[in-house]
């Protein structure tokens, strides 16, 4: 099993919709979490990060549930330029730094 | 506008050859990585400095060698490329703790060794 697991999709919206993704993670020591947004063929770009109060901007917010060991990221009002794939980054600091990259959840929308 | 250069963006090359791929910040940061993706896949870390004459390899294991002799400058090289090699390579940089910070990553090199 994957330290760090995303449903891979692909989930096609209309534009307007609100989508959600989850990714798990299994490492109890994980201390901060981050979402990237990665364009076909492009590198990986910082979306935000993720706390366990939440954190928002704009049409994307970010939580982080502990207790369950997920993070998820909300996109409201959809548009075409959301297209991408989201990488979901877990870090863990036990027995030296460790930056775990999930293989990404890949959104098409669609107009 | 980019303050993390990769170049070249793709390179193809035959097997044996050797290459060098190179990654240039101009932020300061002292920690640079060295990722590798392959399509629909996780990064995988195969390099990492966090100063001046200071090199780590990373979890997948590697073939390729780094060095830091600039802290603007973090160049991989593979001494005899082979058709296993063939990948997207991602050169990255932090501020300070990535934990907090984040990263950034240059454009990559797509590198086809045929």
């Amino acid at each position: 099993r994957k330290e760090v697991e995303q449903d891979p999709g692909p989930f096609n919206v209309p534009e307007g919709a609100t989508v959600a993704f989850n990714c798990t993670y299994s490492n109890s020591a994980s201390q901060s979490f981050f979402w990237y947004r990665q364009d076909c063929r492009k590198e990986p770009k910082l979306l935000m990060s993720v706390y366990s109060s939440g954190n928002e901007d704009g049409r994307f917010t970010a939580q982080l549930n502990r207790a369950s060991q997920y993070i998820s990221l909300l996109i409201r009002d959809s548009k075409l330029s959301d297209s991408a794939t989201y990488l979901c980054v877990v870090n863990r600091g036990a027995g030296g730094f460790k930056t775990i990259f999930g293989a990404g959840t890949r959104l098409f929308v669609k107009a | 506008e980019a303050d993390i250069y990769q170049t070249p963006r793709y390179l193809v090359i035959g097997t044996g050859k050797k290459i060098t791929l190179e990654c240039s910040q101009t932020m300061g940061h002292d920690k640079m990585y060295w990722y590798q993706q392959d399509p629909g896949m996780e990064l995988h870390l195969i390099h990492y400095s966090y100063g001046v004459n200071s090199t780590e390899k990373g979890d997948l294991s590697s073939e390729s060698t780094v060095s830091r002799i600039r802290t603007e400058h973090f160049p991989l090289t593979l001494e005899s490329a082979r058709p296993s090699h063939t990948s997207q390579y991602l050169c990255a940089s932090s501020e300070g703790d990535p934990r907090s910070y984040g990263y950034t990553f240059g454009s990559g090199t797509r590198l086809t060794v045929v």
